[in-house]
């Protein structure tokens, strides 16, 4: 299985300060396809998650600028470019190059 | 409007079985690659099983031979079968739509929560 690791755990951040979020995985995401199969997803509290970034770095229908990813092969970074008070919640990476999916064990944002 | 709803959940004794269920509205699950992802209490999110279009299905370990998912194309909708249910099974359970194929969730449902205990 691929293993996603996450990190920090925790981020307390000031609004309109920046925040980052690391993910490795144990094994490369770039697919023979060309694509790399790396996503990432906010879990505000008492909701299902919902998609932010697919394919490393591309923002889903919706998601504000502020959010961007990058990385490649095993290491990837979420950032968001000034922190607002709607963006807490838990962050999660996640592979599909290959079954079973894996998901990073989440980094909790909160507003200092 | 896309939608999916799951239902099915409640509290159940260990080694009994449930059935959830996952009514998808908006498109159609006989096109789309589903899921269904579980999350246990002040836990992350784990996958479960993937049906995909042309029907074949795949499970993780955790579940593998104790839960089968189905869909009803007619009824527009999906199920979990869960038998020899555990303690450790106890979470909310996600149903999701894939965007692509093996791609990504663009769409949860509400989520479902299991309570194995005696």
């Amino acid at each position: 299985d691929t293993v996603m690791t996450q990190t920090p755990l925790s981020l307390s951040v000031t609004p309109g300060q920046p925040a980052s979020i690391s993910c490795k995985s144990s094994q490369s995401l770039l697919h023979s396809d060309g694509k790399t199969y790396l996503y990432w997803y906010l879990q505000k509290p008492g909701q299902p998650p919902q998609l932010l970034i697919y394919e490393v770095s591309k923002r889903f229908s919706g998601v504000p600028d502020r959010f961007s990813g990058s990385g490649s092969g095993t290491d990837f970074t979420l950032k968001i470019s000034r922190v607002e008070a709607e963006d807490v919640g838990v962050y999660y990476c996640m592979q599909s190059i290959q079954l079973p999916l894996t998901f990073g064990g989440g980094t909790k944002v909160e507003i200092k | 409007e896309l939608q999916l709803l799951e239902s099915g959940g409640g509290l159940v004794q260990p080694g009994r079985s449930l059935r959830l269920s996952c009514a998808a509205s908006g498109f159609s699950v006989s096109s789309h690659f589903m899921s269904w992802v579980r999350q246990a209490p002040g836990k992350g999110l784990e996958w479960l099983s993937v049906i995909y279009s042309g029907g074949s299905t795949y499970y993780a370990d955790s579940v593998k031979g104790r839960f089968t998912l189905s869909r009803d194309i007619s009824r527009n909708t999906l199920y979990l079968q869960m038998n020899s249910l555990r303690a450790e099974d106890t979470a909310v359970y996600y149903c999701a739509r894939d965007g692509g194929q093996q791609d990504y969730f663009d769409y949860w449902g509400q989520g479902t929560l299991v309570t194995v205990s005696s």
